[in-house]
């Protein structure tokens, strides 16, 4: 079955520096590769997503990159903000927006002021 | 935008006692419901799928005669956790999804067995 990893699992920036968090799979049948922030105790949020027929996509100040031939993805935000501060999570699936997800294991994003 | 509604938000109770959560799909036909668990600082793990008027698939390691998952309607899914233990204690989490749709998340319930 799918397999995806995440990392770093922490990760601290200061306020208006950029932020990267990557991602890999291991099932090169998967196609859909969103992104999700969550924070504590509340629902997961999408925040960006991309295809397998993609290999970039942004939304303001986040971007997702991703290389279907290393079977790798990453978040990019630029010009963060204490309110970015939250734990993500990537996930990989199959079909046009996914059947079932396997999320990474998260990154806690802290934006220092 | 789409909704989705869970409810209880937090339930507290008795070893032994069974539990129910209910994923509501305010606004669209959910034709496929997930549920998933979340211990603290981890990730959110899928325990089964769910099609609308059919069986639950469940994951490998989930026990189907604890948590009994019903998807009875196109709006409507239940997750019965039978004789709760305090290892089922956990944050749950449900995300519907309609044809051609992204998952969206319910808001999460958070169930502490003593």
């Amino acid at each position: 079955g799918e397999n995806v990893e995440q990392h770093p699992s922490t990760l601290s920036v200061q306020e208006g520096d950029s932020a990267v968090i990557k991602c890999t799979y291991s099932d090169s049948a998967s196609n859909y590769f969103p992104w999700y922030k969550q924070e504590l105790g509340k629902r997961p949020q999408l925040i960006i997503d991309i295809r397998s027929n993609v290999g970039e996509k942004k939304d303001q100040r986040i971007a997702v990159t991703l290389n279907k031939t290393a079977k790798h993805f990453s978040l990019h935000i630029t010009e963060t903000q204490p309110e970015d501060s939250a734990v993500y999570f990537c996930a990989a699936s199959i079909g046009n927006y996914g059947q079932n997800f396997v999320f990474g294991p998260g990154t806690r994003l802290s934006v220092l002021p | 935008g789409a909704v989705v509604s869970q409810h209880p938000s937090w339930v507290i109770c008795k070893s032994g006692t069974s539990v129910k959560i209910e994923c509501r799909s305010l606004d669209f036909q959910a034709t496929t419901m997930f549920w998933y668990r979340q211990f603290p600082k981890q990730s959110l793990m899928l325990m089964a799928t769910s099609n609308e008027g059919s069986k639950a698939t469940y994951e490998q390691g989930v026990e189907k005669d604890k948590f009994l998952i019903n998807h009875a309607s196109l709006t409507l899914s239940t997750l019965t956790v039978t004789s709760a233990h305090p290892e089922d204690s956990s944050f749950y989490i449900c995300s519907a999804r309609g044809a051609g749709q992204p998952q969206h998340f319910g808001d999460g319930t958070r169930l502490s067995i003593l």
